[in-house]
This record gives C-alpha cells, sequence and structure tokens, in this order.
C-alpha cells in the first residue's frame, strides 16, 4: 500500500519569497512516480511537475522544484518567487510503475497543504 | 484543445435517490479516473477505466457505486439510493498513453454532490 502525508495543513510566505511544501511517502514499491498538484480555489486540480523514483536529478518546471530525497523518502515542494496567484491547496500524490515504465494508474494522494501569499 | 468536462457541476439530491454524474475525458486519451474529494480532505480513488481492460474497481466504497466507459470515451458515475456521506466533490481524470512518462493525469472541473 501508498501512503503519502503532508504535514502541513497551512503555510504562509511573503510575495517573491520561496516556499517549501513537505512530503513524505510511504510504499514498499520500487518504482514509482511523485507528482504535485495545484488546487486554486475554483477547484481544478493542476499538474505542477513529477519526478520519477529513479530520476537521479530533482526535477524542476519554471519556479517549480522537488526536492528528491529517496532515502528519506520525502518529496519537497520547492516554489521561488512566490506570487498571488500561487495561493491555493497543493497536493502531494504517487503513483507505482511497473518494470516496463507503464503505469498503474490511480494516484495516491495526501491530504494537502493549503498556501497563503501575503503581498 | 477541449480539457476534460463534467455535468451536472452542482447536483444537489435526497437522500435515498440515485443520482448520474458525467464525464467526458479529453479525446484521444485511453485512461479515465474517477475521484471523490470530501470537505476538508484529500482526493480518494474510487475507480479507473483503460482501454477494453476491465476497470480498476479497488476504491468504490459500497456496492451502491458503480461506473460505466462507453465507446472508451464517456464514462457515467452512479450512485444508487444516495446517502449523507455521499457528499463531496466527484472529479474525474483522464491521461494519455500510459507509455510516455509522465503520463499525468488531466482533471475536470469536478461535480460538487450534496444530499439532503
Amino acid at each position: 500500500a501508498q501512503k503519502i502525508t503532508q504535514t502541513q495543513p497551512g503555510m504562509f510566505v511573503q510575495e517573491k519569497e520561496a516556499v517549501t511544501l513537505d512530503c513524505t511517502y510511504d510504499t514498499s514499491d520500487q518504482s514509482y512516480g511523485l507528482f504535485w498538484y495545484k488546487q486554486p480555489s475554483s477547484g481544478e486540480m493542476i499538474f505542477l511537475i513529477y519526478q520519477g523514483s529513479y530520476d537521479e536529478q530533482n526535477a524542476t518546471e519554471g519556479r517549480y522544484s522537488l526536492n528528491f530525497q529517496k532515502a528519506r523518502k520525502s518529496a519537497n515542494l520547492v516554489i521561488s518567487a512566490s506570487q498571488l496567484g500561487d495561493s491555493a491547496m497543493y497536493f502531494c500524490a504517487m503513483r507505482k510503475r511497473n518494470a516496463g515504465g507503464t503505469s498503474y494508474g490511480k494516484l495516491t494522494f495526501g491530504q494537502g497543504t493549503i498556501l497563503t501569499v501575503h503581498p | 484543445g477541449a480539457g476534460v468536462s463534467q455535468s451536472p457541476s452542482n447536483k444537489v439530491t435526497e437522500k435515498g435517490k440515485d443520482v448520474e454524474l458525467r464525464c467526458d475525458p479529453i479525446s484521444g486519451h485511453t485512461a479515465l479516473y474517477w475521484y471523490r474529494q470530501s470537505l476538508g480532505q484529500g482526493l480518494e480513488f474510487l475507480i479507473y477505466f483503460q482501454g477494453n481492460s476491465a476497470p480498476d474497481k479497488s476504491g468504490l466504497p459500497s456496492d451502491r457505486f458503480s461506473a460505466e466507459r462507453t465507446g472508451g470515451s464517456v464514462s457515467t458515475l452512479t450512485i444508487q439510493r444516495t446517502q449523507q456521506e455521499d457528499s463531496a466533490v466527484y472529479l474525474c481524470a483522464s491521461s494519455p498513453d500510459l507509455l510516455r512518462e509522465p503520463y499525468e493525469q488531466y482533471f475536470g472541473p469536478g461535480t460538487r454532490l450534496t444530499v439532503t
């Protein structure tokens, strides 16, 4: 079974500063993928960034980077230069992958962290 | 292009009634998922369709819940004899070819179900 833990129910950050959202996971799978999604107040889930368990480099996508520490089973999201539009709920999720690199489909989500960016 | 669409956007129903929620995935996406998000909670997996394979129903909370996907496209989630604990936002997602990472899931806007 897979489990995602996000220990920060809420986080505050000043505009233009960086913020780290924590995510730890538990799985017995050797191959898996880790995802971060953003959910604004409108409700739609927006994919931000992905990290494969065998990827040696930390993933980056614009202002988003994923601090992946496999031995510690953590996959923290770092948002640099925060903007007011970053205020939202953020979910960490994971999915099993088989040896061929294809996906088993369902995502297991954490409880989420509400990020508030102050001007 | 068009994203995942869901209808209705809001549904209020009386306890004991049946409801149907519809999902139109992105054209060409082979996989379709249903999740449920209760107030203040994370997302809970319900069911997953992949091509012509048998669906993964492991997340359905009870036999009152069922889903089908017709023609490999549109999906309908049916909840029979609704209960108040069924009140939640039901999210549908689709994803493309599974052979290319990260095969992220694209989510629809959700259907907010309220059972009174």
